[in-house]
């Protein structure tokens, strides 16, 4: 069975940090892209990061950069999200997300086809 | 960057048809993708590339994207439809979704 497991979410100060993991199994993890998605509370979905299949490329949302690093362990069958210098707007369940992508007759795609049950961070003092 | 448009609620009787819509500037040129988030629960692919569904998705849902705006079609709508409903596109570096489609069975 495809899974997907995040874990590493809870209470943490403004300005703290906290690691998100991912567990994944039941597909070959090396060999898909991988991205995290947050959402607040009663608000829509907000794609955070995606990482490349080898780790060799990362992306981010432009409110995230330089605070959170995407990483993977292939190893491991594992994702990663470093969240550093955190804010009270980063409050959301983080959801570990498998992406497949490709290319149209002139476009490039990307979606999310297998997503985990999310993980909760809380930031507040 | 990108900015994709929802109507925030759709409301439609059982057995009937909803139609969701996702407008952006010449979306009919790009790739759109649908989620479904049942309450509570995490989101699931529903549609991908315009129109395709992934295995164990119901005929029922279906999807088409022309000109500025790519719309989700839900036949024969079910209680269980009820849920919230986002379009998705990749936008050069990023993935952008829109705000999301609260769909009520009356």
């Amino acid at each position: 069975e495809v899974q997907l497991v995040e874990s590493g979410g809870g209470l943490v100060q403004p300005g703290g940090s906290l690691r998100l993991s991912c567990a994944a199994s039941g597909f070959p993890f090396s060999t898909f892209w991988m991205s995290w998605v947050r959402q607040a509370p009663g608000k829509g979905l907000e794609w955070v990061a995606n990482i490349k299949e080898d780790g060799s490329e990362e992306y981010y949302v432009d409110s995230v950069k330089g605070r959170f690093t995407i990483s993977r362990d292939n190893a491991k069958n594992s994702l990663f999200l470093q969240m550093n210098s955190l804010r009270a707007e980063d409050t959301a369940v983080y959801y570990c997300a498998r992406g497949s992508s490709g290319y149209g007759w002139n476009y490039y795609y990307y979606y999310m086809d297998v997503w985990g049950k999310g993980t909760t961070v809380t930031v507040s003092s | 960057s990108h900015v994709l448009t929802q109507t925030p609620s759709v409301s439609v009787a059982p057995g009937q048809t909803a139609s969701i819509t996702c407008g952006g500037n010449i979306i009919g040129s790009e790739s759109v993708h649908w989620y479904q988030q049942r309450p509570g629960q995490a989101p699931v692919l529903i549609v991908y590339d315009d129109s395709d569904r992934p295995s164990g998705i119901p005929e029922r849902f279906s999807g088409s994207n022309s000109g500025n705006t790519a719309t989700l079609t839900i036949s024969r709508v079910e209680a269980g439809d009820e849920a919230d409903y986002y379009c998705q596109v990749w936008d050069s570096s990023s993935a952008v979704f829109g705000g999301g489609t609260k769909l009520t069975v009356l």
